[in-house]
């Protein structure tokens, strides 16, 4: 299993160019997530999917759009990339919900992938 | 809104010796802690939770302590290794995956 995969692994824009982020898993895994991470700050969620078709915001959506046209991929659109845009993003995914794998007594793990540093001059 | 905060930016330890990261919460009401583990380049990787109705849970050479009191969690890892370098920070998960907040991280440092 390559598990978490995200492409591309950089990407340097200009303002007003748009481009598309795919995060791919092979682990079947029904819930994906997209978040940022700037210095000194923690991971912020941008949007995030309960299953195949479905999307839903989350912390700082504005600027992103995403969708989930086969489960096991996420795609995050920037459709005017902004400077402030520029970050590393992190796609990650569950098994199940918030609610799932209670029958260990585990927080679901969530798997991360590599990450893409994009920058927006 | 909720925050989550780490006690020091750096740690620095020497190799064999035990290693103490503190993280600071504030919502009572957080049903999971988090601490994951982020190499250079890499992406953050699970290394132990806790739910909110424990006060401690022990993994490999890895422990976490949560005191609810005072909303503090603490990850303890034990014969610290170089290979534990990284930028170490606690999530605190409150309703759900949508109400994960994230550390800003304490990068820990292995002195050979």
């Amino acid at each position: 299993n390559a598990g978490v995969t995200q492409t591309p692994k950089f990407r340097v824009l200009k303002t007003g160019q748009s481009m598309t982020l795919l995060c791919a898993q092979d682990m079947n895994h029904e819930y994906m997530y997209w978040y940022r991470q700037d210095p000194g700050m923690g991971l912020r969620l941008i949007h995030y999917s309960v299953g195949e078709g479905t999307t839903a915001k989350g912390e700082v959506p504005d600027g992103y759009n995403v969708s989930r046209l086969k489960k096991q991929n996420f795609l995050l659109g920037l459709e005017s990339a902004a400077p402030s845009q520029t970050s590393v993003y992190f796609c990650a995914s569950t098994p199940l919900g918030p609610s799932g794998g209670a029958s260990s007594g585990s927080y679901n793990e969530q798997f991360f992938g590599p990450g893409t540093r994009l920058t927006v001059l | 809104g909720e925050s989550v905060g780490l006690h020091l930016p750096t740690l620095s330890v020497q190799e064999g010796d035990n290693s103490i990261i503190n993280c600071a919460y504030s919502n009572s009401a957080s049903d999971y802690f988090i601490w994951y583990k982020q190499e250079s380049g890499k992406g953050p990787q699970f290394i132990i939770d806790i739910r909110s109705n424990m006060d401690k849970r022990q993994g490999q050479r890895v422990t976490v302590l949560l005191n609810k009191t005072v909303k503090h969690l603490s990850l303890q890892i034990a014969a610290t290794q170089p290979g534990d370098s990284a930028v170490y920070f606690c999530a605190a998960v409150s309703g759900g995956y949508q109400k994960v907040t994230f550390g800003t991280g304490t990068k820990l440092q292995v002195i050979p």
